[in-house]
């Protein structure tokens, strides 16, 4: 069974950094792109870049770029999204979602169970 | 980039209607298309991708269509259910969303 687990739910102030996980299991963690995708609350789905464990090749929309950094270590089936400055901007769902299988680009087949971030004075 | 536009942003239905969501590219995607259902507080599920392709699981009252800049996606009877908010997606390039439309039972 595929699954996506991320990390728990993070309460930050302004300034701060932050690195949220995803681990995938029960398939090949190097054959499939990890995308990470921004829920602000009461908003919609927003794309923000995908990375390609084999390689580390990633990706970003250009609204994220330079804004996150999303990685990956293959060794032990992680994807990583991280901050190094939070704002209060930043408080959404962040969910990860693992590629269907195919050649070229494909949709977002499985989901993790997000990671809430909460930046707050 | 591309840009996909949902219409309507929100719909009120009664249970057995069909439902009918409609996205349009900014250029053309071929049939690089995906939909999703979230429902409230819940992960985004895929629903459809190829434009028209049901993922394993989907019941069949739910149907996609179009080609190049413009596609549908149909709940030929809607349950309650479906209530959720549905969002489409282009995959063709980069990975862009609609602003998605929520769906309510009147």
């Amino acid at each position: 069974e595929v699954q996506l687990v991320q990390s728990g739910a993070e309460v930050k102030k302004p300034g701060e950094s932050l690195k949220i996980s995803c681990h995938g299991s029960g398939y090949r963690f190097t054959g499939h792109w990890i995308a990470w995708v921004r829920q602000m609350p009461g908003k919609g789905l927003e794309w923000m870049g995908i990375i390609y464990p084999s390689d580390s090749d990633t990706r970003y929309s250009p609204s994220f770029q330079g804004q996150v950094t999303i990685s990956a270590d293959k060794s032990i089936s992680t994807a990583y999204l991280q901050w190094s400055s939070l704002q209060a901007s930043d408080t959404a769902m962040y969910y990860c979602a693992r590629t269907a299988p195919g050649t070229g680009n494909t949709p977002f087949e499985f989901w993790g169970q997000g990671t809430l971030v909460t930046v707050s004075p | 980039d591309i840009q996909m536009t949902q219409s309507p942003s929100s719909l009120s239905a009664s249970v057995g209607d069909r439902v009918t969501i409609t996205c349009r590219a900014s250029q053309g995607i071929s049939n690089f298309l995906a939909w999703y259902q979230q429902k409230p507080g819940k992960v985004p599920k895929l629903l459809i991708y190829g434009s028209s392709t049901l993922q394993s699981g989907v019941p069949s009252r739910f149907s996609g269509s179009g080609s190049g800049t413009d596609f549908s996606l149909t709940i030929s009877s809607l349950q309650p259910e479906d209530v959720a908010t549905y969002y489409c997606q282009s995959y063709n390039r980069a990975w862009t969303f609609g602003q998605g439309t929520k769906v309510e039972i009147k």
